[in-house]
């Protein structure tokens, strides 16, 4: 079956510019979390969703938002970007959302490389 | 969230098997122990995960002290293709949180 799908793979913006990043999961799945990953702070939880609900969000500021769909597709939204912006942002998928089992599961994308000039 | 130590690299040769160390002295009865690992320009795959008992998949097998205070991935035949930084994360069972990544392990492979 088809993985978990984040589109676009690579994109640079400038400062002040908003970015919206989409992520596909796998059929099924209807939990989907963001994290951040950059050299200096590694991977950081951003938010969940399940079920079209946020169910979980990390320390990030509001600039940082998302959504999920009926379909459970989502994306995630960072407005007034800046330098420190620029990471690769990976989408997760699993069946169950984290507040089911310790067991569960999650299934990464390849990431969306963002790039702030 | 329980913590997790874990040596900051290590290397191997090809065709060796490899067993990557992880510290979680503070784990509580419900936490499950998750592995997964990132390979260069990819997003982490989900490796293995025990709560108690040893457990073995197609890619590695997961030793769990008795204890529960360290595991031990272990890595049968190392491939090229196993170079990736490895981590080693608790999840609790009772209160469902999100993975918490720490620096993980570099492990190099060596032809």
């Amino acid at each position: 079956k088809a993985g978990v799908t984040q589109t676009p793979r690579y994109l640079i913006k400038t400062r002040g510019q908003q970015v919206t990043l989409s992520c596909s999961p796998i059929s099924g799945h209807r939990s989907v979390s963001w994290y951040q990953q950059t050299p200096g702070q590694g991977l950081q939880f951003l938010f969940e969703y399940f079920s079209e609900t946020q169910r979980n969000k990390g320390n990030f500021p509001g600039r940082f938002s998302g959504r999920q769909f009926s379909n459970s597709r989502s994306e995630m939204n960072v407005s007034t970007l800046e330098l420190g912006d620029s990471a690769l942002y990976l989408c997760a998928s699993s069946l169950r959302g984290s507040q089911s089992s310790g067991a569960n599961v999650l299934t990464f994308g390849a990431g969306s490389r963002l790039t702030v000039l | 969230d329980a913590k997790t130590t874990q040596p900051n690299s290590m290397e191997s040769n090809e065709e060796e098997p490899v067993h990557l160390p992880c510290n979680h002295s503070t784990i509580s009865g419900t936490d499950y122990i998750h592995w997964y690992r990132q390979l260069p320009s990819q997003g982490p795959e989900y490796v293995i995960h025990g709560l108690t008992s040893n457990v073995n998949n197609r890619m590695a097998s997961l030793a769990i002290a008795e204890d529960r205070k360290s595991s031990t991935l272990i890595l049968h035949r190392a491939t090229l293709r196993d170079a990736a930084v490895y981590y080693c994360i608790l999840r609790d069972f009772n209160y469902g949180q999100n993975f918490v990544f720490g620096p993980g392990t570099r492990l190099s492979v060596l032809p």
